[in-house]
């Protein structure tokens, strides 16, 4: 168990430009969810996919936010034509889920996001 | 709409000094809640899950509480160390798959 493996750890991008964040999820992991947690706030529910179907996205994934889960392996969140406020930590969790047991989440240690 | 409310919002105390740390939350239509330890810039590391049926959780030194019925939960900290200082999170799951976090209490114990 390697645990949950975030890629870039931090980014500093101009306003306007697009970015991508991987993460690689617990190998046996069904579910892959992303977060994102601003300074003194707790962490805020973006999305979340099981195996490759993503099934349940919040309104804070405006137009300019795409997340991608291709194989039910992987998975990659884009922003497009970043804003100042994007700047955040972006988590990406795993778990793994069956009709009769739902295991507790396993965080990443994150992608540091700086749009200047 | 769920929110999720820690108090306090920071604490600090001696090396060797039990303390407790409390949650609640305004929806107790709960599946479940989650203790979570964050270090700084570094991601959530899980504690203690307690399923809604359930009224407490023990790992080692922590317990956890529930009563879904008025919306709380404490995380008791025994023995409380230096190694564990860091910002604790309480997290409620409802009928979504979302969890819906408190903005956490910020721990340090003093050697």
């Amino acid at each position: 168990d390697t645990g949950v493996s975030q890629n870039p750890r931090h980014k500093i991008t101009k306003r306007g430009q697009n970015v991508t964040f991987r993460c690689d999820p617990i190998s046996e992991h069904n579910r892959l969810y992303w977060y994102r947690q601003t300074l003194g706030q707790g962490p805020e529910f973006l999305t979340y996919f099981q195996n490759e179907a993503q099934l349940e996205k919040s309104r804070l994934l405006s137009d300019r936010f795409s997340a991608e889960r291709p194989k039910g392996s992987f998975s990659t969140l884009e922003i497009q034509r970043t804003e100042q406020g994007d700047s955040a930590m972006y988590l990406c969790a795993s778990s793994t889920w069956t009709s009769s047991y739902n295991s507790p989440l396993h965080f990443g240690n994150g992608t540091r996001l700086t749009v200047t | 709409k769920q929110e999720v409310t820690q108090i306090p919002a920071a604490l600090s105390v001696p090396e060797g000094e039990n303390l407790v740390l409390n949650c609640s939350f305004t929806d107790s239509a709960i599946y479940n809640l989650q203790w979570f330890r964050q270090d700084p810039g570094k991601g959530l590391t899980s504690l203690l899950l307690i399923q809604s049926s359930q009224r407490e959780q023990t790992s080692g030194r922590l317990n956890a509480s529930l009563d879904k019925s008025s919306g709380r939960s404490t995380l008791y900290i025994a023995a409380s160390q230096p190694g564990d200082s860091a910002t604790y999170l309480c997290a409620v799951k409802g009928g979504s798959e979302k969890l819906v976090f408190g903005k956490g209490t910020k721990l340090t114990v003093n050697p």
